[in-house]
């Protein structure tokens, strides 16, 4: 069974702050998809990125970037310089590769990051 | 809009009545699925559809819920005799044909708030 783990709740930083959002996964699966998903008040869960297992290579996106790291099982999530509108819950979430022909989406408990102007 | 949209937003009802949720899933996905989310908690699978066919069900779906996708299009999730516990938000998404290696990303919609009193 795959299990995604979040283990920071809440995290509350100041505006241009650097902070990391942690992401620990379980599966048995050897080809499997990790994701991280914002979700702001409104509701909508907002895609940020998909990374597959066979691809360990960070990604950097304006001011996110992703660390995935095959050997402590972790998909790490760093956003630089913190804005406001940053503030949100963000989930990560793994799928396997063959889950009876689709992609059954596991997601972890999430994490509310605020950020304070 | 062209992305995932799901109708009502908002429902609040009495326990013991019914209630039905649509999903418009983007034009071009195949896939669709639905979940819930409950308060502090990420987002469970409850269904799966490819086009028409139901091809997944989690056993959190109750006798009480059915889920249709009659033309492959739009998808209704309706829940009969409410309870407390239906109480969450249910969210739908999409997605393209999974694709093997490379894997595909699921898109959701903003969801629909159900409150049972």
């Amino acid at each position: 069974a795959q299990k995604v783990t979040q283990a920071q709740t809440e995290i509350s930083v100041v505006e241009k702050e650097d902070v990391t959002l942690d992401c620990v996964y379980e599966t048995r699966d050897t080809t499997y998809y990790l994701f991280w998903y914002k979700q702001p008040p409104s509701g909508e869960l907002v895609f940020l990125i998909r990374r597959n297992s066979f691809d360990e290579q960070n990604e950097i996106s304006g001011r996110y970037s992703w660390n995935f790291q095959k050997s402590t099982s972790s998909f790490n999530f760093t956003i630089t310089a913190s804005q406001v509108v940053d503030s949100a819950v963000y989930f990560c979430a793994l799928s396997e590769a063959y889950s009876g022909g689709y992609q059954k989406v596991t997601f972890g408990t999430g994490t509310k990051l605020q950020v304070i102007p | 809009d062209t992305g995932v949209s799901q109708d009502p937003r908002h429902k609040i009802t009495k326990r013991g009545q019914n209630v039905t949720f649509r999903c418009d899933p983007i034009s071009e996905h195949n896939r669709l699925y639905w979940y819930r989310q409950t308060l502090g908690q990420g987002p469970e699978f409850l269904t799966y559809f490819q086009n028409e066919a139901q091809l997944e069900k989690s056993r959190l779906l109750s006798d009480r819920f059915s889920a249709e996708r009659p033309k492959g299009s739009f998808s209704t999730l309706e829940i009969q005799r409410t309870e407390q516990g239906d109480s969450a938000m249910y969210l739908c998404a999409s997605s393209l044909p999974f694709l093997g290696r490379s894997g595909n990303t699921i898109y959701f919609g903003e969801g629909s708030w159900l409150t049972v009193v």
